[in-house]
């Protein structure tokens, strides 16, 4: 099994729907991260989390949310979403015990907003 | 500002032809530069990360090594599996920038039989 899974992992939807994508991990690690990638862009950090009660912005949180439920699920939400945000999504993990930053991707999300 | 360039954007090498890949940064503090590949519509695959300056590390036809200024990803006799982007990331020792890591845009690499 994936340690790093999200869910869905296609997604079509319209233009001011509100959209919960869902990351899950079986790594024990504190961090989690989402990012969005777009062609020409690379990937852009959009909040982290390094525990459950520590959640950060980072550098394209405007039209986003984001809920750390436990150590092991963190989940992006679109409260109205718009085109421009099409994009692949994807969830992140990073152990901060041993203090490494090497980040474990998941499958990621497509998201289309029609 | 932590910065991270990478060359060149795309390459195409047949199969057997060996190569080099280029990541080159500016960073405060060095927390660890990470090779990632990434095969179309899937997740970013770690690789390699290399913490000072001198630090090699091979994985098959893959060898990361690192100076003060840059990273080669070098690619030996690469075989039509090894097509995919490759990404280079940062992580910084401190400041705002501590635990997350600043990502180059990518290098797609596509080697022909």
């Amino acid at each position: 099994d994936a340690d790093v899974t999200q869910t869905p992992r296609n997604r079509i939807t319209k233009t001011g729907k509100r959209i919960m994508l869902e990351c899950s991990q079986t790594k024990g690690h504190d961090r989690m991260y989402w990012y969005r990638q777009d062609p020409g862009l690379g990937l852009r950090l959009i909040y982290y989390s390094f525990d459950v009660k520590d959640i950060n912005k980072g550098e394209i949180s405007d039209g986003y949310s984001v809920s750390r439920q436990a150590q092991a699920k963190f989940s992006l939400s679109l409260e109205s979403a718009i085109p421009n945000q099409t994009a692949l999504y994807f969830c992140a993990t990073s152990d901060a015990v041993r203090g490494i930053d090497t980040q474990y991707f998941g499958p990621g999300t497509r998201l289309t907003v029609l | 500002e932590d910065q991270v360039t990478q060359s060149p954007e795309a390459l195409r090498l047949q199969e057997g032809e060996s190569s080099s890949l280029n990541c080159s940064y500016t960073v405060s503090g060095l927390r660890g530069l990470f090779w990632y590949r990434q095969d179309p519509g899937k997740g970013p695959e770690f690789l390699f990360t290399l913490y000072s300056a001198g630090e090699e590390k091979e994985k098959e036809r893959l060898k990361a090594t690192l100076t003060k200024k840059e990273s080669f990803l070098h690619i030996t006799a690469p075989k039509p599996e090894d097509s995919a982007t490759y990404l280079c990331a940062l992580g910084n020792a401190g400041g705002t920038s501590y635990g997350k890591l600043t990502f180059g845009q990518g290098t797609i690499l596509t080697v022909h039989p």
